[in-house]
C-alpha cells in the first residue's frame, strides 16, 4: 500500500523562477493538503483540494496556486519565487471529512538562489 | 539529510525510561488533535489522534492525554528508545468551517544510550 509521493525531492531555483511540485496521494485517499515547513518551524497549511477544487487556503498569496487531477494527484506551482520561499513542501492525504488525520510525504526541499 | 527543529525546545530522555510532551494549544474550538513524529530528511509521521470528548487514548507504547479546560495535550511515551529520537509536532483543528491543521513549533527528543 504506497503512501504519500512527492516529487522531486530537492529543487534548487533562482529568485523570479517559477516551480511545480508533484504529489500522489496514499492509496484511497481523495484529498490533497500543501504545506510549508520553514527550518525550525512546523508545517503552515497553504491550501487543499477535494474534487479537483481548492476548498480552503491558507495565508499564502496569489503566487501559490495548485491543481488536482481526476486520478486525485496534485501540483503546487509558486511564481515569482522569493528567497523567503525556500523551504520544505509537504503534501498530505486524507479522505474527505472533517476530523480526518493527514498523512504526510517525505516532501520537496525547495532551495532558492 | 537536512534537520528539522535546529532551534526547538529539547527533551532528553534516557533510554528505557518515559518521555512526556507537552503542548498548549490555543484555540477552544478545535476538537480534533494529532501528534506526529518528524525525522531528519523525513515528513511527519502520523503517531496518534484524539478527539475532544475523551481525556485520554493508548496507543502502542505510547498515550495521549487531552486537558480542554487548561487547553494542553500530552504525548507520554514508554520505556523510550533509540528509534523514537525525532521532532515531534502537535497539530489541532476544528470540526466546523475548517479542513486545515494548525501546527504546534513542535519539541525535539534525544533518547540518550
Amino acid at each position: 500500500d504506497a503512501g504519500v509521493t512527492q516529487s522531486p525531492t530537492h529543487l534548487i531555483k533562482t529568485r523570479g523562477q517559477q516551480v511545480t511540485l508533484r504529489c500522489s496521494p496514499k492509496s484511497g485517499h481523495d484529498t490533497v493538503s500543501w504545506y510549508q515547513q520553514a527550518l525550525g518551524q512546523g508545517p503552515q497549511f497553504i491550501f487543499q483540494y477535494y474534487e479537483e477544487e481548492e476548498r480552503q487556503r491558507g495565508n499564502f498569496p496569489d503566487r501559490f496556486s495548485g491543481h488536482q487531477f481526476p486520478n486525485y494527484s496534485s501540483e503546487l506551482n509558486v511564481n515569482a519565487l522569493l528567497l523567503g520561499d525556500s523551504a520544505l513542501y509537504l503534501c498530505a492525504s486524507s479522505l474527505a471529512g472533517v476530523r480526518q488525520p493527514q498523512h504526510f510525504g517525505d516532501g520537496t526541499r525547495l532551495s532558492i538562489l | 539529510g537536512e534537520s528539522v527543529g535546529l532551534h526547538l525546545p529539547t527533551l532528553s530522555v534516557q533510554e528505557g525510561d518515559n518521555s512526556i510532551i507537552n503542548c498548549a494549544y490555543s484555540n477552544s474550538a478545535s476538537d480534533y488533535f494529532i501528534w506526529y513524529k518528524q525525522e531528519s530528511g523525513k515528513g511527519p509521521q502520523f503517531i496518534i489522534d484524539i478527539r475532544s470528548n475523551m481525556d485520554k487514548r493508548q496507543g502502542q507504547r505510547v498515550t495521549v492525554l487531552l486537558n480542554k479546560t487548561v487547553k494542553h495535550l500530552s504525548l507520554q511515551i514508554a520505556a523510550t528508545q533509540p528509534g523514537d529520537s525525532a521532532v515531534y509536532f502537535c497539530a489541532e483543528t476544528a470540526a466546523s468551517g475548517t479542513y486545515k491543521y494548525i501546527f504546534g513549533t513542535g519539541t525535539r527528543l534525544k533518547v540518550l544510550a
